[in-house]
């Protein structure tokens, strides 16, 4: 009964190699996001689809890749792995209206080598 | 660009006493939200206010909202060793209430 997951949760691989991070929710929210946690534990937006249609699309290099095959679900790619990329990813979802909580996923931490 | 930014960064107290972590933010907001994130973990919703809103409280937690200084307080009263976690503030857009930004949090350690 989780009602935010992804996949997977931690993530070791290469620099220069290509990678995808699958998120669902069973929450029938219309709004997902993927956020990026550094070191600092900053935690900066990257995207934000609104039925399956992109909506935020902050300042990330044109390798990592969102692709929303439904409402349910929002996947990232990210495509020539670099050392930076290294940090934890969250899939958050919410519904849009007035009252905007987000609920969070677990996280996958990306180590790139 | 990063909205709110938390303060202190960290915090260290005794169990029973009580937390207060801060949170400056630069643009006009919609509403504000604190989460929480244990290690490890992603971030649970604790509580949102909304810009007419000067307080509001939910079990030991109070919040409280200073659009003027555009500032907002998280106490947390009677802490216990399990209040331990990084705590963040978020803030939205007047014109887009899903944009949500935070900041680095605030790391609270309370100790038994």
């Amino acid at each position: 009964d989780t009602a935010v997951s992804q996949t997977p949760k931690y993530l070791v691989t290469q620099m220069g190699n290509d990678k995808s991070i699958k998120c669902e929710q069973n929450l029938g929210h219309d709004t997902m996001y993927w956020y990026k946690q550094d070191s600092k534990k900053f935690l900066k937006i990257m995207f934000s689809y609104n039925n399956k249609e992109l909506i935020i699309n902050e300042t990330v290099p044109n390798r990592f890749s969102p692709k929303s095959p439904d409402k349910a679900h929002l996947n990232l790619h990210i495509n020539s792995l670099e050392l930076g990329d290294s940090a934890v990813y969250f899939c958050a979802s919410s519904q849009r209206g007035l009252a905007i909580e987000q609920f969070f996923g677990p996280g996958t931490r990306l180590t790139v080598l | 660009s990063q909205q709110g930014e938390e303060d202190p960064q960290a915090l260290s107290i005794q169990e029973g006493e009580n937390a207060t972590m801060n949170c400056s933010y630069k643009t006009s907001i919609n509403n504000l939200q604190w989460y929480r994130q244990n290690s490890g973990r992603g971030l649970v919703h604790l509580i949102l206010i909304r810009s007419n809103e000067r307080e509001k409280h939910s079990g030991r937690l109070r919040v409280t909202l200073d659009t003027s200084k555009k500032s907002s307080s998280l106490l947390i009263t009677a802490s216990r060793a399990a209040d331990t976690a990084s705590y963040f503030c978020a803030t939205d857009r007047p014109d887009n209430n899903n944009d949500m930004r935070f900041g680095a949090g605030t790391r609270l350690t309370v100790k038994p």
